[in-house]
Order: C-alpha cells, then structure tokens, then sequence
C-alpha cells in the first residue's frame, strides 16, 4: 500500500505571496491533518479534515486555510506569505479519528524569502 | 501549557548501548492515545509504537519496548542495543478524546549512536 504523499517536496516563495500545497492519503483513509513544524516552534497542529468537513483547527492566523476533496485528498493554502511562515509542512492521514494512528508523509518544505 | 514534555534535548551513545527516552503527558481525559514517532534526517515522521490509555501492559517489539504508567503519566521509550541507523530525533505525542483528532507533540529528543 502507498504511503502518504506530498508535493510539492520544496517551495520558495517572497513575502505576500500564496502558495498551495497538496496531499494524497493512503488508500482507504478518511482523515487528513496538517501540521507546521519549525524550530522554533516545533510540532503544531493545523488543522484536520474528514469526509470534506474540517473538525479541528489549531491555532493559526486566517491566512492558514485548507480543504478536503471527495477522494480524501486535502490542499492547504497559505495567503500573503510571511518569512516566519518558512517550515516543513506535514501531512498526515488516518482511518477515521483520534484513536487512529497517524500516518505522515515526507513533508513540503518552504522557504519564504 | 505544554501537553507533553520531553526533558532530554539531545543523547548521544556508542553503538549497542540501550536509550532510553523519557516523556511526561498532561489530560484530564480518561480515554486518550500516545504515541511515539521518528524523524530521521529525512523529515518523515515514522510511526514507531502506539499506546491506548487503558491498556498499561508494557510490551517489546523487536528492539522497541515502552514503560506506561498512567500513575505519574510517563510513556518512556527505549531502544535495546541501539544501531547507527536509530539516529534521528524521537517525539512522543498525544492524543486525547476531548481535543479530537489532533496529536499534541513532545519538543523531541534527538538520539545519535555513534559508531
């Protein structure tokens, strides 16, 4: 079975751009969440989606948005780029829900410059 | 507050010594997950163990074993006869029945075996 995947797996944007990133679950998996990770701030969660409906966010400014399509597979979509906004971008898919493990890809890292 | 804490920054051993990684968790939900996963030098986070909330039977997998004790909410980890190739950074996470869907994230521990 495929793993998760993400692409694109490098960005390099400016400030005040958009950028869009995408993610394919594995097979059979319904839920997909984002997570930031950066040095400073490690880990943080985004935000989750299952059957097209986000249930959970985390705590990020508007500029964070995502969406999930009818096959599972989720975009992100940060506006108006900031520099701190520069991280590795993970995906991850589940079956369902919390009590299911969460399977990651190998993440989409962007630089702002 | 921080949901889970792993106190060790960095470790470093020689080749077949045992590691062992230490982390505490805070919920006030009695049904919760916990997790540990590695990311090597790579980026991918990797699913290593998995850890249900009522099941506190301690268990080995391969060079893998884990100690849960709901008494002082510690899920430590370890690695048995570590190799060069379990270098990377370790993080515990957590995932609670009232924050659904989410894992909180230790700040990791980054493990290096040396030769």
């Amino acid at each position: 079975k495929a793993g998760v995947t993400q692409t694109p797996r490098y960005l390099i944007k400016t400030r005040g751009q958009q950028v869009t990133l995408s993610c394919s679950p594995i097979s059979g998996h319904r839920s997909v969440s984002w997570y930031q990770q950066t040095p400073g701030q490690g880990l943080q969660f985004l935000f989750e989606y299952f059957s097209e409906t986000q249930r959970n966010k985390g705590n990020f400014p508007g500029r964070f948005s995502g969406r999930q399509f009818s096959n599972s597979r989720s975009e992100m979509n940060v506006s108006t780029l900031e520099l701190g906004d520069s991280a590795l971008y993970l995906c991850a898919s589940s079956l369902a829900g919390s009590a299911d493990t969460q399977y990651f890809g190998p993440g989409t890292r962007l630089t702002v410059l | 507050a921080q949901k889970v804490t792993q106190a060790q920054t960095e470790i470093s051993v020689v080749e077949k010594e045992d590691v062992t990684l230490d982390c505490v968790y805070e919920t006030r939900d009695t049904t919760y997950y916990l997790f540990w996963y590695k990311q090597p030098p790579s980026g991918e986070l990797v699913f290593l163990i998995r850890r249900n909330s009522f099941d506190e039977q301690n268990e080995i997998s391969g060079r893998y074993s884990w100690n849960f004790q709901k008494s002082t909410s510690s899920f430590n980890f370890t690695i048995t006869a570590s190799q060069v190739v379990d270098s990377a950074v370790y993080f515990c996470a957590l995932s609670e029945g009232s924050d659904d869907y989410k894992l909180s994230f230790g700040a990791g521990t980054t493990v290096t075996v040396r030769a």
